[in-house]
């Protein structure tokens, strides 16, 4: 039982190119978020889904794009990285309480 | 005005010492509420949720006043080993806010 697994760990990217983290849990979970914490603002809600093929937005939710095609899986796309998007991304599933993923390390340069 | 707000410390308390936190959240329509802690550079962790009635775990106790939207976090006989961040953290409706963590340094 791995839990939440996020994929990458690290990544540089330039400005202007583009990405996906995926994000997977085992845990049958309906609910799944992901978060950018940045330093002094605390973790912020970019976009979350309540069940297989939804999204919604969160509190920043531009830049990044979602899907959740599999229950399992939330993707969060970054379509033109901007160096304002560098930041950890935490990602998370739940049915009551959160469980969080390792995180994504991005720099963009 | 932020969702959730808490005292960033940092606080520096001796081995055994009994330390609180506090928290305060804006929304009176918020439902269900959260300590988490969070250690360097690794994810958040949930330490424990909180209830209306107020609720123990061993060493930690967590309050909530809804009428004055106040959350605390009570960690008696600190251990080196609770030396984190302690995030409070506030559901409404399917999202959740998170403060931006208070820092806790247990010294020997």
């Amino acid at each position: 039982n791995a839990g939440v697994t996020q994929t990458p760990k690290f990544r540089v990217l330039k400005t202007g190119q583009s990405m996906t983290l995926l994000c997977a849990q085992d845990m049958n979970h309906e609910y799944m978020y992901w978060y950018r914490q940045d330093p002094g603002m605390g973790l912020r809600l970019i976009h979350y889904s309540v069940g297989e093929g939804t999204t919604a937005k969160g509190e920043v939710p531009d830049g990044y794009n979602v899907s959740r095609l599999k229950k399992q899986n939330f993707l969060l796309g970054l379509e033109s990285a901007a160096p304002s998007q560098t930041s950890v991304y935490f990602c998370a599933s739940r049915n009551y309480e959160q469980y969080f993923g390792p995180g994504t390390r991005l720099t963009v340069t | 005005r932020k969702e959730v707000e808490q005292d960033p410390g940092p606080f520096n308390v001796p081995e055994g010492a009994t330390v609180a936190f506090n928290c305060t959240y804006s929304n009176s329509a918020s439902q269900s509420f959260f300590w988490y802690r969070q250690d360097c550079r690794k994810e958040p962790k949930l330490l424990m949720s909180v209830y209306s009635s107020g609720n123990e775990d061993g060493r930690f106790t967590a309050q909530l006043n809804r009428a004055s939207q106040y959350i605390s976090l009570l960690i008696r006989d600190s251990k080196l080993s609770d030396s984190a961040t302690y995030l409070c953290v506030v559901k409404v409706g399917n999202q959740f806010y998170f403060g931006t963590g208070t820092s806790l340094t247990v010294i020997p």
